[in-house]
């Protein structure tokens, strides 16, 4: 069973910086690994897939990296309309949760 | 535009059933592959259901037995059907389009989520 977990839970920055997100998986899952958008009252976005590939018109502010059991989301400069619940999900091995728990980003 | 639409969802005793419908424009059901997606008031996603292209079916160890995904390729639609239902089913439940790497196809559920509709609430309760 793969465990995900994304820390820490909320992270507070000034639009114009650089977010870091993290999300650890307990055993490799290879570069199975996707990044979601929610914000308040609306469905997830997909962002990244593959670990590090963009989805269809996603801005180039938002980048992804890492394999195995390690992966990182980016965002280089936040916008206003970036402050939302990031989540990661893992798809190279099958468990109960998919699903990472969600980072918060926040405006500071 | 791609538009996947929720419906069916509302307040239903424990116990009860309830069958929620997503219709899809722009993507052809039978040829794409389908999950729908639940989220607890204020709490993360849970993956729950998949149905592939070729029709094989995959369920959540929370749900199976109780929901069945099915489809009707003349409405372009995605159904859950959902049985026996619990306090702690109660969610947004939301479908969306389920992308397979080639390498992981055919096998198991794995797979991620590229399109995906706005959600219908599902609330059981007394």
């Amino acid at each position: 069973e793969v465990l995900l977990t994304q820390s820490p839970g909320t992270l507070s920055f000034s639009p114009g910086e650089r977010a870091t997100l993290s999300c650890r998986a307990s055993q490799s899952v290879r570069s199975y690994l996707a990044w979601y958008q929610q914000k308040p009252g609306q469905a997830p976005r997909l962002l990244i897939y593959g670990a590090s590939y963009r989805a269809t018109g996603i801005p180039d502010r938002f980048s992804g990296s890492g394999s195995g059991t390690d992966f990182t989301l980016t965002i280089s400069r936040l916008e206003p309309e970036d402050f939302a619940v990031y989540y990661c999900q893992q798809y190279g091995s099958s468990s109960p949760d998919t699903f990472g728990q969600g980072t918060k980003v926040e405006i500071k | 535009e791609v538009q996947l639409v929720e419906s069916g969802g509302g307040l239903i005793q424990p116990g009860g059933s309830l069958r929620l419908s997503c219709a899809v424009s722009k993507f052809t059901v039978s040829a794409n592959s389908w999950s729908w997606v639940r989220q607890a008031p204020g709490k993360g996603l849970e993956w729950i259901s998949l149905i592939y292209n070729v029709g094989n079916t995959y369920y959540a160890d929370s749900v199976k037995g109780r929901f069945t995904i099915s489809r009707d390729n003349s409405k372009n639609t995605l159904y859950l059907q959902m049985n026996s239902l619990r306090v702690e089913d109660t969610a947004i439940y939301y479908c969306a389009r389920a992308l397979i790497p080639d390498a992981l196809w055919g096998s198991s559920a794995l797979s991620y989520f590229d399109h995906w509709g706005r959600g219908t609430l599902v609330a059981v309760s007394t």
